[in-house]
Formats: structure tokens, sequence, C-alpha cells
């Protein structure tokens, strides 16, 4: 049973913590995905890596960075928590081989910032 | 960031009838379309990735149906139940790296 997993399901920081969303796929699948989810919008791509340690920014990567250090490993950090960035976090994965892949999902991170 | 467009937003349904979703997409440098199903407190599944116009997906009770060309993509629900309520979503492929979702379809199924 294939399966992505995000470390915390729920977490609350503080405006200025550094935070940290992990997320760990057992498909060895090269790409990996961070997106955000906000009530009345679309899942938004923050970053996205497509080997290790290699990453590209996606549409709404100001206020994050990423790592990936091993295939199967890709963080998301937060460096400076702000409350706009309250949201529900979820990491996908995809082999890039072919073009009828699908994203394998987590179960997401439900982050808030006080 | 490209336009992806559902509708409805959410939709209310007894159980036993038929349901329809519609996607909306730019119809310019299509890569794939995906529909996944997304219940409360689970990660989304898929349930289908179109590729080609006019393709045609089903899986039980569930089909969807792909226009490139005119860029838009219809999920189908025949005698919904009430396991079928979830939000639906779907993700239009650029290209194997980047997928831009509409902000989906909240079907609820009474009994």
């Amino acid at each position: 049973d294939v399966k992505v997993t995000q470390s915390s399901r729920y977490l609350v920081k503080r405006t200025g913590e550094k935070v940290f969303l992990e997320c760990v796929q057992d498909m060895d699948h090269e790409n990996m995905f961070w997106y955000r989810q906000d009530p009345g919008l679309g899942l938004r791509l923050i970053y996205f890596s497509y080997d290790v340690k290699m990453k590209e920014k996606g549409d709404i990567p100001e206020g994050y960075s990423v790592s990936r250090e091993k295939k199967e490993r890709f963080s998301l950090i937060l460096e400076s928590a702000s409350t706009n960035q309250t949201s529900m976090y979820l990491c996908a994965s995809r082999f890039p081989g072919t073009v009828t892949g699908e994203l394998f999902f987590g179960e997401g991170s439900r982050l808030t910032v006080l | 960031i490209l336009n992806v467009e559902q509708s409805p937003q959410s939709l209310h349904v007894q159980e036993g009838d038929s349901t329809n979703f519609t996607c909306s997409f730019p119809s310019s440098n299509f890569y794939a379309l995906h529909w996944y199903r997304w219940e409360t407190a689970k990660s989304p599944e898929a349930l289908f990735v179109m590729t080609l116009n006019g393709d045609e997906k089903k899986k039980g009770r569930i089909s969807a149906t792909l226009n490139t060309k005119e860029g838009y993509s219809y999920l189908y629900i025949k005698g919904s139940q009430p396991e079928d309520s979830a939000t639906y979503l779907c993700a239009f492929g650029h290209n194997f790296n980047k997928f831009y979702f509409g902000s989906g379809t909240k079907l609820n199924v009474k009994p």
C-alpha cells in the first residue's frame, strides 16, 4: 500500500517561530510537491522537487523554503511563521516518467499561527 | 498562475440522484487532467487521469469525459450514495511538474 506520510496533522505555532513540516513517501518517486489549501481557493503549489537537492519555486514560494536531502523526504520550512500562513498544507509525490501518473497525497498538516 | 474553475462550488443531493460537475481549464498547453476525491480527514485520492481529447473513463458509478479543444471535463455520478459525499477536485496538468487545481465541488449526499 503506497503511502505519503506527513509528520503532524495539527500544529499551533506563534508568530515568528520557525516551523518544519515533514513529508515522507515510500514509492521511490522522484517528484515531490508542497501545496497549501485555503477556503475557496484551489490547491496552490509552494515548491516542488524533481530529485534529491533539486527544487523549484511554485506559484506562492514567498515565506517558505524547502529541503530534500534524501529521495523519500521533502521538508517545508517556514523561517518565521506569520498569521497569513495559517492553512492546510498538503504534500504529494509522483512518478514523472509517465503522462498518466497521478499525484499521491498525504493527509495534510493543518497549521495555525497565532 | 493558470485559471482552473469548477462548478458548482457545492451540491446537496438525495441518495439515488445522479449528478455532474464541471471543470474548465485553459485549452492550450494541455498535458493531463486529473480528478481527485477528497474525503474529510483523509488524503485526496485519484479517480481519473485523462490525457487525450475525447477520453471517457469509468469507475463503478462514476465516469468522466474530456474535451481538451474547448477546455472542459465533466464528472458524473450515477445514483449517488452517502459514501460519495466528498470534495471533488480537478487538476489541469500544464507539464509533468505543474498541476493547477480548481477550488473543488463539495458534494453532500443525504440518505
